[in-house]
């Protein structure tokens, strides 16, 4: 039972321009949901997270959008930089119980 | 300050051979958790640790996996015996944040790459 699910395998985007990474759940008592971004031979590593009762948290050049109907969020990242190459992994949490987490989106910043 | 530390960072086993993997969370961090992640999916929790007492390990096989956490700070996981879907990456992650909130704020290790042959 996949409670939370990262469709697109892999995006590719150029550089400077906007990298859009998607993420759906099926559960609705999922209150707080992160982003992670993971290199290759590295742990996982907190990028930004928001909480359901907001619909847009920004920080830098992330923002992560919430649309709790729809049960759906996503991640901008603008202007998207070669550094921004990684994998993203999307996780909610029900009242602070475990994370879930997808299966991951490759993101490749082309130079 | 130092990050969580994992060893050894690669593994190679046989089928029915044990295996043990260590972490050390970063200091003073009472929450310690272990994942799974198999290749092309997101990590899985194992088991949960809050000291030295486990929160939840309700998706550790336990006929084969065991954990446990001396002292309240390193700790150990092992697999035996080892089963060629056991292959992925073992991934130990820590947290100040006491319970509810630990999950929300979780800093992860380098992991275990486990082949089983």
């Amino acid at each position: 039972d996949q409670q939370v699910k990262q469709n697109s395998p892999s995006l590719s985007v150029q550089e400077g321009r906007i990298s859009i990474l998607n993420c759906d759940y099926t559960n609705s008592m999922f209150d707080y949901f992160l982003w992670y971004k993971k290199y290759p031979a590295e742990g996982p590593t907190f990028l930004i997270s928001i909480s359901s009762i907001k619909d847009k948290n920004e920080d830098g050049r992330f923002t992560v959008f919430l649309n709790k109907s729809a049960k759906h969020l996503s991640l901008h990242i603008v202007p998207s930089q070669p550094g921004d190459s990684a994998v993203y992994f999307c996780a909610a949490s029900a009242g602070g119980n475990k994370l879930v987490f997808g299966a991951g989106t490759i993101l490749r910043v082309k130079s | 300050e130092a990050g969580v530390a994992q060893s050894p960072r690669y593994k190679i086993i046989e089928k029915r051979q044990s295996v043990a993997f260590w972490c050390n969370p970063i200091s003073g961090h009472a929450t310690l958790y272990w994942y799974q992640q198999i290749l092309g999916q997101g990590p899985k929790l194992l088991i949960q640790f809050q000291n030295n007492g486990v929160v939840d390990d309700s998706q550790l096989p336990k006929d084969r996996f065991s954990a446990e956490r001396l002292k309240g700070v390193d700790s150990t996981l092992k697999i035996q015996p080892a089963k060629l879907e056991d292959s992925a990456v073992y991934l130990c992650a820590s947290s100040s944040i006491p319970l509810p909130a630990s999950s929300y704020e979780q800093y992860f290790g380098p992991g275990t790459r486990l082949t089983v042959t």
